[in-house]
């Protein structure tokens, strides 16, 4: 099993700043996994980030919009960049540990006002 | 490609009735399905999971599905459901390269009835 630990746990932002949501888990995973889940919709995968490596992004999602840091094998980061009102969701990361079934942090709830 | 199909994005039941959540996938190879619930301002949570083995999957808190390749289901019952079911329930199929990628369903919202 993987522990992870997300924070912040939400925030309120202003528009056309950028925050930064961190991810911990408590083994040594190769990838990590970034989600949106906008209000009332599933989950979509934002991007999936190796350590030693450029993060991959889904369609839709790019760089310069949601930079991705993954310094080691136990942390990731996540920015959302210039933010407005339509980037305001949940922010999930996850881990899938070797031979057994994916494992999600508690979520980051962003507002941008 | 891999895609999942929610059939029913809002289910009401009574406490005590069963409970079904239905779901169809898509895919090229043999799937890993999941079941996750996400409660009210918590985490998401593993219900079950299907990997190729038996095709009736039993999870947590009562909750089992079937596997059934011919009708490319993969539904999620309970014989009787309980307050505290009440949530968001999805239907996951895992991204067949196996890097962990997960594919949700739309998703769809369990009500308990007293």
């Amino acid at each position: 099993s993987a522990v992870i630990s997300q924070k912040p746990s939400r925030d309120i932002c202003q528009r056309g700043t950028s925050l930064t949501i961190q991810c911990q888990v408590d083994s040594q995973v190769t990838m990590m996994f970034w989600y949106r889940q906008q209000p009332g919709q599933s989950l979509t995968l934002i991007a999936t980030a190796n350590q030693g490596s450029e993060a991959t992004y889904e369609s839709g999602f790019v760089i310069d919009k949601f930079p991705i840091s993954r310094p080691n094998l136990t942390f990731s980061t996540l920015t959302v960049s210039n933010m407005s009102p339509e980037d305001s969701s949940i922010y999930l990361c996850s881990v899938v540990p070797p031979n057994t079934e994916a494992f999600f942090g508690q979520g980051t709830r962003l507002t941008v006002v | 490609a891999q895609s999942v199909t929610q059939l029913d994005s809002h289910v009401s039941v009574s406490e005590g009735t069963p409970v079904l959540l239905r779901c169809n996938y898509s895919s090229s190879y043999s799937p890993s399905l999941f079941w996750y619930v996400q409660h009210p301002n918590k985490g998401l949570q593993l219900l079950l999971k299907y990997t190729s083995a038996a095709t009736l999957v039993k999870g947590i808190n009562g909750f089992e599905a079937e596997f059934k390749k011919s009708e490319t289901s993969f539904h999620l019952t309970k014989p009787s459901a309980h307050m505290s079911d009440a949530a968001e329930y999805f239907c996951v199929v895992s991204d067949p390269s196996n890097t962990g990628k997960l594919i949700f369903g739309q998703g769809t919202t369990l009500q308990v009835k007293p």
